[in-house]
Formats: C-alpha cells, sequence, structure tokens
C-alpha cells in the first residue's frame, strides 16, 4: 500500500456558521469548473457549477465565487449543517462538458454541533 | 430512479489474479467514465466512452488495464493481471453529453485491495 498520501486540508466549522472552501486551480484555459461533495464511503456528487463568463452563482445554500485573474475558485456553504461534513473537490475542464475533468485534491469539511 | 451501479462494492484478490469491474450507468446517458481515487493522487480519470465508443483512455495506466462498453447499459474495466499498486476506489460515472453540464453521476465505487 501507499506510505505517503496527500493530507488533505481540513476546514472545522460549527454548525449554523457559513464555511468558505478555497480552490487554486491550474489550467488558465479552462472555462468551466465544478464543485463535487463526497461522503465517506459514497462517490462524489454534484453541487454547483459555473462557466468562466461569469464570477458568480448562487444554488441552494450555496455559491460559487470564480476569480480568473488569480485562478482562484471558492464554495461558500450557508448555514453549514452536520449533513455537509463531507470531502469537497474542485474540478476544472472546457466547454461545459463531462468529459476531461481535472478534479483537485479536496478539502475536508468538518462541521462541530 | 436508479443511479449508476457498480459492482463488486468491494474485492480483495491476490497479486497476478484478473479483476473485473462492472458498471451500468443511469438509463439515457450516454457518456461513461471510469475514475480511480487513491490517497496518492486523488481522482484521476482513466477512460471515457461517448455513445459506447472509447473517446479517451489517455489515462489508463499501462496494457493491464482494459475497459469495455459492449452496450448503452453496461461497462466493464478490467485489471489483468493485477498488482498492489491498483488497489483504490474505482468509480464509474455517467452523464448526458449533449446537456452542456459537467455533471457526472457517480456510482458508489468499487474498493479494491490487491494483496
Amino acid at each position: 500500500g501507499e506510505s505517503v498520501g496527500l493530507h488533505l486540508p481540513t476546514l472545522s466549522v460549527q454548525e449554523g456558521d457559513n464555511s468558505i472552501i478555497n480552490c487554486a486551480y491550474s489550467n488558465s484555459a479552462s472555462d468551466y469548473f465544478i464543485w463535487y461533495k463526497q461522503e465517506s464511503g459514497k462517490g462524489p456528487q454534484f453541487i454547483i457549477d459555473i462557466r468562466s463568463n461569469m464570477d458568480k452563482r448562487q444554488g441552494q445554500r450555496v455559491t460559487v465565487l470564480l476569480n480568473k485573474t488569480v485562478k482562484h475558485l471558492s464554495l461558500q456553504i450557508a448555514a453549514t449543517q452536520p449533513g455537509d461534513s463531507a470531502v469537497y473537490f474542485c474540478a476544472e475542464g472546457y466547454t461545459g462538458t463531462a468529459s476531461k475533468l481535472t478534479f483537485g485534491t479536496g478539502t475536508r469539511l468538518q462541521v462541530t454541533l | 430512479d436508479a443511479g449508476v451501479i457498480q459492482s463488486p462494492r468491494h474485492e480483495v484478490t491476490e497479486m497476478g489474479q484478473e479483476v473485473t469491474l462492472r458498471c451500468k450507468p443511469i438509463s439515457g446517458h450516454n457518456s461513461l467514465f471510469w475514475y480511480r481515487q487513491t490517497m496518492m493522487r486523488g481522482l484521476e480519470l482513466l477512460i471515457y466512452f461517448n455513445n459506447n465508443v472509447p473517446i479517451d483512455d489517455s489515462g489508463m495506466p499501462e496494457d493491464r488495464f482494459s475497459a469495455k462498453m459492449p452496450n448503452a447499459s453496461f461497462s466493464t474495466l478490467k485489471i489483468q493481471p493485477s498488482e498492489p499498486r491498483d488497489s483504490a476506489v474505482y468509480f464509474c460515472a455517467s452523464s448526458h453529453s449533449d446537456r452542456g453540464t459537467g455533471e457526472l453521476f457517480f456510482g458508489e465505487g468499487s474498493r479494491l485491495t490487491v494483496l
């Protein structure tokens, strides 16, 4: 097995507070960005996406912000709940399709009561 | 609605054995993806199919790995012979490529341990 693994950054947030998860992407040519949530023992689940012609998009309790100048993406979760505890991945890609998505290494969100 | 269905959920095998992982995508989706997830490398795309045709297999590690999609409702990922470094969680995902979205629907994964 592996002796060295990725050390996932962890964000610990109290229930009811807002969470902000950050992601730096690598390819300035990427024009499409997605956030996925992965709960323990499950596959990643789509949360929200944004195209490069936008800098903000809102969903239910979530907001994604895109700063193309510094190649930075963030996911804001309002009123964080225990069910939000998971690993969150950003992914970058092209043309708004699921092909050739490149996933980041992930951030673990721990919600404390 | 049934999601992406993968089998087996867990497999433990010995080095040198053949491993076959199976996937049933969501009905109506025309793109299917195989990903591998490890602590070392995160989520890696191995191969994807569009309309049952392999489009990009550049992520397949080596010739020991092969994938097929004989019809729209079934795909396999085969490793022969397996090695301990193949130990990982293998995810199958599907999407509809014509909807202009990168929303992938993942299965629950097949956890492979090669001893």
